[in-house]
C-alpha cells in the first residue's frame, strides 16, 4: 500500500522567511512519481511539479526547490524568501505501479505573514 | 482556454435527495477522477475513469456513482445512502499514464440542509 505523510499540519511564516515542506512517502513499487500541489483559499489545485523515482537530481523553480531523497523516502519542498501569495495548502502526493491512483498525503497550511 | 469546468460551485442536499454534480473537461483527457476533501484530511479518491464507458471504484465509493458517456464528462451522484455527503469535491482530469499530473477543477462545496 501507498503512503504519503505531510507531518507538518500548520506553518506560519513571516515574509522573507526561508521555509520547508516536509513529505515522507511509503511504496513497495520500484517505479513511481512524486507531486506536489498548491491549493490556494479559491479551492483549485495546481500541480507544481513532478519527480521520477529514478531522477534524484534536485529541481529549482524561481523561489521554489525541491529535494528528492531516496535514501529517506522524502520529496521536501522549499520556498526561498516567502510572500503572501504563497499562503496556501500544500499537498505532496505519490502514484506508482498499474493503476491512475493519486495518494495524497493530508497537507501542510502554509500562512506568510506580511 | 482550455481547462475542467465544475458546477455548481455551491450545492446544497435535503434528507433523501440524490445531488449530481457536474465536471466537464476540455482538454482532451483519457482519464478523469472525482476527490472528496474533508477539512484535515487532505484529498481521498471516489471514482475514477480511464477511458470512456468505464470506471473503477476508488477508496471511498460507498454512497456516490458516477458515468462516463463522453470523454468530456464525468458528473458525480451523490446518492441518499451517503449519509455523511458535507464535503468540497474535486474533480480532476489527465492524459493516459501514471506519470501524467492531474489538472483540476475549482471543486463544489456540498452541504446538508
Amino acid at each position: 500500500a501507498q503512503k504519503v505523510t505531510q507531518a507538518q499540519t500548520e506553518i506560519s511564516v513571516v515574509e522573507k522567511e526561508d521555509v520547508t515542506l516536509d513529505c515522507v512517502y511509503e511504496t513497495r513499487d520500484t517505479t513511481y512519481y512524486l507531486f506536489w500541489y498548491k491549493q490556494p483559499p479559491s479551492g483549485e489545485l495546481v500541480f507544481l511539479i513532478r519527480r521520477n523515482s529514478f531522477d534524484e537530481q534536485n529541481e529549482i523553480s524561481g523561489r521554489y526547490s525541491w529535494n528528492f531523497q531516496k535514501s529517506t523516502s522524502s520529496f521536501n519542498f522549499t520556498i526561498t524568501a516567502s510572500q503572501v501569495v504563497d499562503s496556501a495548502v500544500y499537498f505532496c502526493a505519490l502514484s506508482g505501479g498499474s493503476n491512475y491512483k493519486l495518494t495524497f498525503g493530508k497537507g501542510t497550511l502554509l500562512t506568510v505573514n506580511p | 482556454d482550455g481547462g475542467i469546468t465544475q458546477s455548481p460551485k455551491y450545492l446544497f442536499r435535503k434528507e433523501g435527495q440524490n445531488v449530481t454534480l457536474s465536471c466537464e473537461q476540455n482538454l482532451n483527457h483519457d482519464a478523469m477522477y472525482w476527490y472528496r476533501q474533508d477539512p484535515g484530511q487532505g484529498l481521498r479518491l471516489i471514482y475514477y475513469s480511464q477511458i470512456v464507458n468505464d470506471f473503477q471504484k476508488g477508496d471511498i465509493a460507498e454512497g456516490y456513482s458516477v458515468s462516463r458517456e463522453k470523454k468530456e464528462s464525468f458528473p458525480l451522484t451523490v446518492t441518499s445512502a451517503q449519509k455523511n455527503p458535507t464535503a468540497f469535491y474535486l474533480c480532476a482530469s489527465s492524459p493516459q499514464g501514471n506519470n501524467q499530473p492531474q489538472h483540476f477543477g475549482d471543486g463544489t462545496r456540498l452541504s446538508i440542509l
